[in-house]
């Protein structure tokens, strides 16, 4: 099993909503991640969680809050976000935190209202 | 500081022909190279990467790329375009003294194959 499942693959939320968004592996690998992509533009890394512990955070608002509740899975909660909030929210796998490639999952494209 | 740039946009193509996306990347240490593909509305695709050894590297779909150290290069190439190639290509840096996996993605060039 070489994925990386995101969902939901859509989300439409209000500002005043509350959501979650969920990524998981099974490849075995011990870093995650969270990037921000908007439209033609790269990848904007968000957080990396090296052996299920939190290791950067680059400075994100606190509206937005990574969880890490084991290997496995990674979540991303969602609480009063802004309309420029509106992006694909990728997460990305890699063996370890300083090796290898990353393995991005297919995104969920987040839509604030 | 570490930087990676994709100096073209967008590159167009006719099918058959040969291919290349340009990246230049500036990093303090030596680098870690990377290319992915990303399709519309989609997740980014590993390609190929650079770690040590032979400066060509192959990978995937036919794609090669070839590390330069002299000119801080690393482009990506194809022989023979395919229509089905037209998407979005990204390189990336990392820097191998970083304890963490922290990558710098290019700005992205669009790959137009046409018919």
């Amino acid at each position: 099993d070489t994925e990386v499942t995101q969902t939901p693959k859509h989300l439409v939320m209000g500002m005043t909503n509350k959501k979650s968004l969920k990524c998981e592996q099974h490849m075995g690998h011990r870093a995650m991640y969270w990037y921000k992509q908007k439209a033609k533009k790269p990848p904007e890394l968000m957080f990396v969680y090296s052996y299920e512990k939190l290791s950067i955070n680059e400075s994100v608002p606190s509206r937005f809050s990574p969880e890490c509740p084991n290997s496995s899975l990674l979540n991303l909660h969602l609480h009063a976000l802004q309309p420029e909030d509106s992006a694909l929210y990728l997460c990305a796998s890699s063996q370890g935190p300083a090796s290898g490639e990353l393995f991005f999952g297919e995104g969920s494209r987040l839509t604030v209202l | 500081a570490q930087s990676v740039a994709q100096p073209e946009d967008q590159v167009n193509v006719a099918e058959g022909n040969p291919l290349t996306v340009k990246c230049t990347y500036s990093v303090s240490g030596n680098p870690y190279l990377f290319w992915y593909v990303q399709y519309p509305n989609r997740g980014l695709q590993f390609l190929l990467k650079y770690i040590t050894g032979d400066n060509l590297v192959k990978g995937s779909y036919g794609f090669e790329a070839e590390f330069n150290k002299s000119q801080t290069s690393f482009h990506l190439k194809k022989p023979s375009a395919l229509v089905s190639d037209s998407a979005l290509y990204f390189c990336a840096v990392r820097d191998r003294k970083d304890t963490v996996n922290k990558f710098y993605f290019g700005s992205g060039t669009k790959l137009n194959v046409k018919p």
